[in-house]
């Protein structure tokens, strides 16, 4: 257990539709990332936010966005869902910011139908 | 552009073998690091070593090590006495830091399977 807990653990959704993937981080952690696992892409990073702020931004698309609330979980919103969206996200948090160490969740399966 | 290239989609390695599992990346920073992240069937991302690139001696954790060549971008992971809890998929990850900020790129993965 990383200490990380992501939620739902599953979501299946249609094309079209906006859901909202939750993490919360290992006490203590102030920072935040999300990732993409897709068979095609491998995993990709998306987004890291710190201490409430966005601090880095990757392969994230115009459709998604997150947000670090003050009591540090996250966010990620996904909208205008596509089949392509299909993929395994992954939360992980790390003490610091930059840290060389991130703690993964478990990670949310989504299935866009 | 930063690439991290796993060039072995799949392999495959005998109970109490050893088997080293590729990576290579590009980048024109000097300053960096590598991961090597397994993700078992339960999806969970482990980091099994990492490596700093000043340092020239090669990372070890306990089964684990790795051949860091950092004049030909190449960073294997070597895993002695495999067992079969090492089935997994493998993620070679390259960290850097830049602007005070910082970001992974991860390859696309080497499934390793274990047979009994």
């Amino acid at each position: 257990d990383s200490g990380v807990t992501q939620t739902p653990k599953h979501l299946i959704t249609a094309t079209g539709q906006r859901v909202t993937l939750r993490c919360s981080p290992r006490s203590g952690d102030l920072s935040v990332y999300w990732y993409q696992q897709s068979l095609d892409q491998g995993l990709q990073f998306l987004i890291q936010y710190y201490n409430g702020e966005e601090r880095a931004k990757g392969n994230i698309l115009e459709r998604f966005s997150a947000q670090q609330f003050p009591d540090l979980h996250s966010e990620l919103n996904l909208s205008s869902l596509e089949l392509g969206d299909s993929a395994l996200y992954f939360c992980a948090s790390s003490v610091g910011d930059p840290d060389t160490e991130a703690f993964f969740g478990q990670g949310t399966r989504l299935t866009v139908v | 552009a930063q690439t991290v290239t796993q060039s072995q989609p799949e392999m495959s390695v005998q109970e109490a073998e050893t088997v080293t599992l590729s990576c290579t990346y590009d980048t024109s920073e000097s300053n960096y690091y590598l991961f090597w992240y397994k993700q078992p069937p339960s999806r969970q991302m482990i980091l099994v070593i990492r490596q700093e690139a000043y340092k020239q001696q090669n990372a070890t954790e306990n089964r684990f090590s790795v051949n860091f060549q950092k004049a030909a971008k190449s960073f294997s992971l070597k895993i002695s006495d495999s067992q079969l809890g090492d089935t997994a998929m493998y993620f070679c990850a390259f960290m850097m830091v830049t602007s005070g900020t910082y970001k992974y790129i991860f390859g696309t993965g080497t499934r390793l399977k274990v047979l009994a």
